[in-house]
C-alpha cells in the first residue's frame, strides 16, 4: 500500500519566492498534519485537518504560511513570501481510526525546503 | 515553552547493551505517550506507545515505561542492535473533543550503537 506522499523532496529557493509543498494522505485517513523540523524545535506542529477541516493551525507561525485541503486525497502547505528562516524539513503524517485514538501517525519521507 | 523534552541530544550505546532514551513532560493532561524511530532522509515511524494509566509496555526488545508522579517516560531497548541507530523522538498526546488529537514532540535523541 502506498504511504503518505509528498512533493518535492527537496526545495531550493529565493528568499521573496512563493513555496507550495504537496501532500497526499493515505487512502481512507481522515486526519492530516503538517509539522516542521528543526534542530533547535525538533517536530512543530503547524496545522493539522479533520475530514478536511482545519481544527487546529495554532501552530502555523505567521501569516506567511497557510494550508488548504481540499479534498480528502489533497493537502497543500504554502509560504508566502518564504523567508531563510523557513528552512526546514515539513513533514505530512495521517491517520485515522483506532490508530488515531492511540496517536499512531504515519508520515511522509518529508519535503526538505532550503530558503536562500 | 517545550512541553516534552528530552535533554540528552545524543546517545552512544555497545552493540548487545541496554539503551534507554529518556523524555520528560509537564502537562499532566497528556493521555498517551509514543516513541517515534526515524532514519535519514525518511519521516518519523511509530515505534510502541502507552496510555496514562498503565506504567510499562513491552514489544520485543523494546519497553515503555511511564511515571506519572515524575511526569517522566524511557524507552529501554534491550538488546541494542546496529540498526536501532537513529533519532528517537518522544511525543504525548493531548486530549480534545475531536477524536483526533494532535501531538506534542520533543526534540529528539540521536542514538548511535557502537558494533
Amino acid at each position: 500500500d502506498a504511504g503518505v506522499i509528498q512533493s518535492p523532496r527537496h526545495e531550493v529557493t529565493e528568499m521573496g519566492q512563493e513555496v507550495t509543498l504537496r501532500c497526499k494522505p493515505i487512502s481512507g485517513h481522515n486526519s492530516l498534519f503538517w509539522y516542521r523540523q528543526t534542530m533547535m524545535r525538533g517536530l512543530e506542529l503547524l496545522i493539522y485537518f479533520n475530514n478536511n477541516v482545519p481544527i487546529d493551525d495554532s501552530g502555523m507561525p505567521e501569516d506567511r504560511f497557510s494550508a488548504k485541503m481540499p479534498n480528502a486525497s489533497f493537502s497543500t502547505l504554502k509560504i508566502q513570501p518564504s523567508e531563510p528562516r523557513d528552512s526546514a524539513v515539513y513533514f505530512c503524517a495521517s491517520t485515522s481510526g483506532l490508530r488515531a485514538n492511540t496517536g499512531e501517525l504515519f508520515f511522509g519521507e518529508g519535503s526538505r525546503l532550503t530558503v536562500l | 515553552d517545550q512541553q516534552v523534552k528530552q535533554n540528552s541530544p545524543s546517545l552512544s550505546v555497545q552493540e548487545g547493551r541496554i539503551s534507554i532514551l529518556n523524555c520528560d513532560y509537564t502537562n499532566s493532561m497528556f493521555d498517551y505517550f509514543l516513541w517515534y524511530k526515524k532514519y535519514p532522509a525518511e519521516g518519523p515511524t511509530f515505534l510502541i506507545s502507552i496510555s496514562s494509566i498503565k506504567d510499562k509496555n513491552e514489544d520485543g526488545r523494546f519497553t515503555v515505561f511511564l511515571n506519572k508522579s515524575a511526569k517522566h517516560l524511557s524507552l529501554h531497548i534491550v538488546p541494542s542492535q546496529p540498526g536501532d541507530s537513529a533519532v528517537y523522538f518522544c511525543a504525548a498526546r493531548g486530549s480534545s473533543n475531536f477524536g483526533n488529537e494532535k501531538l506534542t514532540f520533543g526534540t529528539g535523541t540521536r542514538l548511535t550503537i557502537i558494533p
